[in-house]
């Protein structure tokens, strides 16, 4: 069984700019969220995609946007980055009606922005 | 809005010490889970606590959900050096689109 894996690992940008992040769920799952974990602070919940649709958003501004593709993979877009965008990215994926709704995290992209 | 409040907030402690960390909301979750993450890596799964009043043991690790499933509590006995990390609780909510997360425990076992 294959995990939650995310690339890239670190990356570096100049505010402005825009970024793409991707992740693959762990085999079998079909539901992928995506969190913003700042320093020092719990992950907060972006969004999630199920069957390749939004499936609920947290308080992110439109300039977070994402995508789920038929094998399950996602991308996580952010345009126009703001300092406060710096933190790790960390995608999740669950398989959506086995009762509870545990999540599998992935290692996370670690996103600095300057 | 959910939120959890999780305390202590840091807690550095001896091999060999108790210690129990708190997860307290004024909401109602339908699941709470527990989980540890090291430094530059992504939160790992110890634990889902579903019923009221339910307990459950992970070696070391006890997880308790309250009897009106609004808060939890981790108690670790005999802490040792490997326990280090940040542990997070995270409730699920109704209609299971997001997981509302703890500002999370830093806890340091010192050998």
């Amino acid at each position: 069984e294959t995990g939650v894996t995310q690339s890239p690992t670190h990356l570096i940008k100049t505010r402005g700019q825009q970024v793409t992040l991707r992740c693959s769920s762990q085999s079998g799952h079909n539901t992928v969220s995506w969190y913003q974990q700042a320093l020092g602070q719990g992950p907060q919940f972006i969004f999630q995609y199920y069957r390749e649709e939004e499936n609920g958003r947290g308080n992110f501004p439109p300039r977070f946007s994402g995508l789920q593709f038929p094998n399950y993979s996602s991308e996580l877009n952010v345009n126009a980055l703001e300092l406060d965008d710096s933190a790790l990215y960390l995608c999740a994926s669950s398989l959506v009606g086995l009762g509870t709704y545990e999540q599998y995290f992935g290692p996370g992209t670690r996103l600095t922005v300057t | 809005t959910q939120l959890l409040e999780q305390s202590p907030q840091f807690l550095s402690i001896q091999e060999g010490e108790n210690l129990t960390v708190y997860c307290n909301s004024s909401s109602v979750f339908s699941s709470l889970q527990w989980y540890r993450q090291e430094p530059g890596e992504g939160p790992v799964l110890l634990v889902t606590v579903v019923t009221g009043g339910e307990v459950k043991k992970l070696k070391r690790l006890t997880f308790q959900f309250g009897d009106a499933r609004k808060d939890s509590s981790l108690h670790i006995t005999a802490a040792q050096p490997g326990d280090t990390g940040l542990y997070l609780c995270a409730g699920e909510g109704t209609g299971r689109r997001a997981l509302t997360f703890g500002s999370g425990t830093r806890l340091q076992v010192q050998p």
